[in-house]
């Protein structure tokens, strides 16, 4: 059983251009859960997602970002128009139903902005 | 509501010491459940345990124990003989509908 896979690795953009993060949840789980992680901070949630709808945003940037959980596919974080500032490791993260349960994570995507 | 506090923010020993982590919570809840991840350098975070409330009982997998007190309202986490692999920052993160996590408590194994 694969665990969270998240892809690519690292990325790397320019100013300006679009950042696309992708996340597929372990089998059997619906609820995914997207961190971002600056620089020697914490991890900051961002947005829950449950299979085509959005939970829980209050921690996604009001202004060019914005998340996705098709029924098909994996989740998508796309980050339009990207800014020094978002250089940050994302995490994504997954789990077989809300609370009470642990979440498990991927391995984090990396992204920087030149 | 849940609130935890990891009032360590940073713990430094010498590898074979013992170690422990603290978290206190808050909770208004009857049944609830607790949680410790970690952060090790390589970045990917890792389940260690979840713990409900309906159970007291500590917990000891390896060198890693945990003990959960409702009377101090406690969930800590206590290595044993620690390692320099051990290095990492602790989260003990509060539950909500996400799993939601502080600054943690960072700890440094020196060899």
């Amino acid at each position: 059983n694969a665990g969270v896979m998240q892809n690519p690795r690292h990325l790397v953009r320019r100013r300006g251009q679009e950042a696309r993060l992708r996340c597929s949840p372990m089998k059997g789980h619906s609820h995914v859960y997207w961190y971002r992680q600056l620089p020697e901070e914490g991890l900051k949630f961002m947005v829950y997602l449950q299979k085509e709808n959005i939970i829980d945003e209050s921690g996604m940037p009001k202004e060019r970002f914005s998340a996705e959980f098709p029924k098909e596919g994996p989740s998508i974080l796309r980050i339009q128009q990207v800014v020094r500032g978002d250089s940050a490791a994302y995490f994504c993260a997954s789990s077989p139903r809300q609370g009470g349960t642990e979440a498990f994570f991927g391995q984090g995507t990396r992204l920087t902005v030149v | 509501a849940q609130k935890v506090t990891q009032a360590q923010t940073e713990i430094s020993v010498v590898e074979k010491e013992d170690v422990t982590l603290d978290c206190v919570y808050e909770t208004r809840d009857t049944t609830y459940y607790l949680f410790w991840y970690k952060q090790p350098p390589s970045g990917e975070l890792v389940f260690l345990i979840r713990r409900n409330s309906f159970d007291e009982q500590n917990e000891i997998s390896g060198r890693y124990s945990w003990n959960f007190q409702k009377s101090t309202s406690s969930f800590n986490f206590t290595i044993t003989a620690s390692q320099v692999v051990d290095s990492a920052v602790y989260f003990c993160p509060p539950q909500g509908r996400a799993l939601t996590f502080g600054s943690g408590t960072r700890l440094q194994v020196q060899p």
